[in-house]
């Protein structure tokens, strides 16, 4: 089953403008992973944030996590057409390290 | 550093067969997980192999086993195939339990007619 769900499904941005999905969850998490994935082929981890941390960067990457509303954000700055994919949230549980995915945003960066 | 490796990038089979998926981590990683994915279902897991022993399991169908190996190489088998078992199985390997997060292969697209 799904751990929650990605907002927008879908997102169209102009490259160069700045990329925002969000990300809720339903139980109490060890921490939250994104993850790229490019039409249909595998995964690629982005970025990693524990439930004790806030915030996190890395690159153009700017990650939030609100363990009280059970959300996280993703940001992604300065969008290139080569970000063009679909983004997942997975969680962790502490003592089950299984990802349990959201749902997915699509991504298009418009040249 | 080699990534993780799956075989058959594509599979045909017809209904009832069964089929065997094999994956092989990054060297020195000992977690080995799998996923399907579907339009329908998304990303379920279905489970993880550590050194050798299955430490989690998804709710997916007897019909749907796995296997570990010493070197860490895994293969899953699906038995007597049903056309809803048609999605993209995604092998995942990670050295100290994902903690770090895991390393993903390119999938095996399996399609049953």
């Amino acid at each position: 089953s799904q751990q929650g769900e990605e907002d927008p499904q879908a997102l169209s941005i102009q490259e160069g403008e700045n990329a925002t999905m969000n990300c809720s969850y339903k139980t109490s998490i060890n921490n939250l992973q994104w993850y790229r994935q490019n039409s249909g082929r595998g995964l690629v981890h982005l970025i990693l944030i524990r439930s004790n941390e806030r915030e996190k960067h890395s690159g153009r990457l700017r990650v939030t996590l609100d363990t009280s509303k059970k959300s996280s954000s993703l940001l992604i700055t300065a969008s290139r057409a080569a970000d063009t994919a679909s983004y997942f949230c997975a969680t962790t549980d502490f003592g089950n390290e299984k990802l349990t995915f959201g749902t997915g945003t699509r991504l298009t960066i418009i040249p | 550093k080699a990534g993780v490796t799956q075989t058959p990038r594509y599979l045909i089979k017809t209904r009832g067969q069964q089929v065997t998926l094999s994956c092989s981590p990054i060297s020195g990683h000992r977690s080995v997980s799998w996923y399907q994915q579907t339009p329908g279902q998304g990303l379920q897991f279905l489970f993880e192999y550590f050194s050798e022993t299955q430490r989690n399991k998804g709710n997916f169908p007897g019909r749907f086993s796995g296997r570990q190996f010493s070197n860490s190489r895994s293969e899953m088998n699906v038995s007597t195939l049903e056309l809803g078992d048609s999605a993209l199985y995604l092998c995942a390997s990670s050295g100290e339990s994902g903690r770090y997060g895991y390393t993903f292969g390119s999938g095996t697209r399996l399609t049953v007619v």
